[in-house]
């Protein structure tokens, strides 16, 4: 059965700082792999798409990683800001997508 | 370009009711998923519809189902209502399945009284 981790649950940060999140996965043979943040009670804004062949995509201040091989990808906020307060979740498509249960961020002034 | 809309926005039912859920997806987006959030299972995945076919299914009982229109619009239903139904029913649609980035939508806030 797929399945999708991400780590930490919830992470809290003072504004500037550099943070990565990470999702893995428990097989390799993946289509490509979605990020997403949500905010409370909104639906899912798509932040960075990577295909199977690639190793990262990058959009401004974001930039995620994808290593098929051992299961993992990274998100990579760079100086961080309030507004980037939200839940990040990763989604894996095995044939579907498999979402992890979200890294809750919160960026303090 | 307008994005994914989804309608109604809130729905209260009790249970044993029906309800009917609708998505609109991006103009030229031929794929449309499901999927239900609770705050106890996260996001899990109902179902995919492309070219008005199924194309795959998460579990979920048959009292869930779905269809796609010619002009990839997509319908949801949920029949016999449970109070664990109780949920936010999110939709996304992608261009294609080559190419399938999902863009969601805000989503139906489903309440089973």
């Amino acid at each position: 059965k797929q399945e999708v981790t991400q780590i930490p649950a919830a992470l809290s940060v003072p504004e500037g700082e550099n943070l990565v999140l990470n999702c893995s996965f428990t097989d390799s043979a993946i289509y490509n792999l979605q990020w997403f943040r949500q905010d409370p009670g909104k639906g899912l804004t798509s932040l960075l798409l990577i295909q199977s062949s690639q190793r990262e995509q990058t959009s401004g201040r974001l930039n995620a990683s994808l290593d098929k091989s051992s299961g993992r990808s990274t998100l990579y906020i760079a100086a961080s800001q309030p507004g980037d307060s939200a839940t990040y979740l990763c989604a894996v498509n095995f044939n579907k997508f498999y979402f992890g249960s979200g890294t809750k961020l919160n960026v303090k002034p | 370009k307008a994005g994914v809309t989804q309608t109604p926005r809130y729905l209260i039912k009790t249970r044993g009711q029906q309800v009917t859920l609708s998505c609109s997806p991006i103009s030229g987006h031929r794929s449309v998923s499901w999927y239900q959030q609770t705050p106890g299972q996260g996001l899990q995945f109902l179902f995919e519809y492309f070219s008005e076919t199924q194309r795959n299914k998460g579990n979920f009982p048959g009292r869930f189902s779905g269809r796609q229109f010619s002009n990839s619009r997509s319908e949801m239903n949920v029949s016999t209502l449970e109070l664990g139904d109780s949920a936010l029913y999110l939709c996304a649609s992608s261009l294609s399945l080559d190419y399938n980035e999902q863009f969601f939508g805000p989503g139906t806030r489903l309440t089973v009284l």
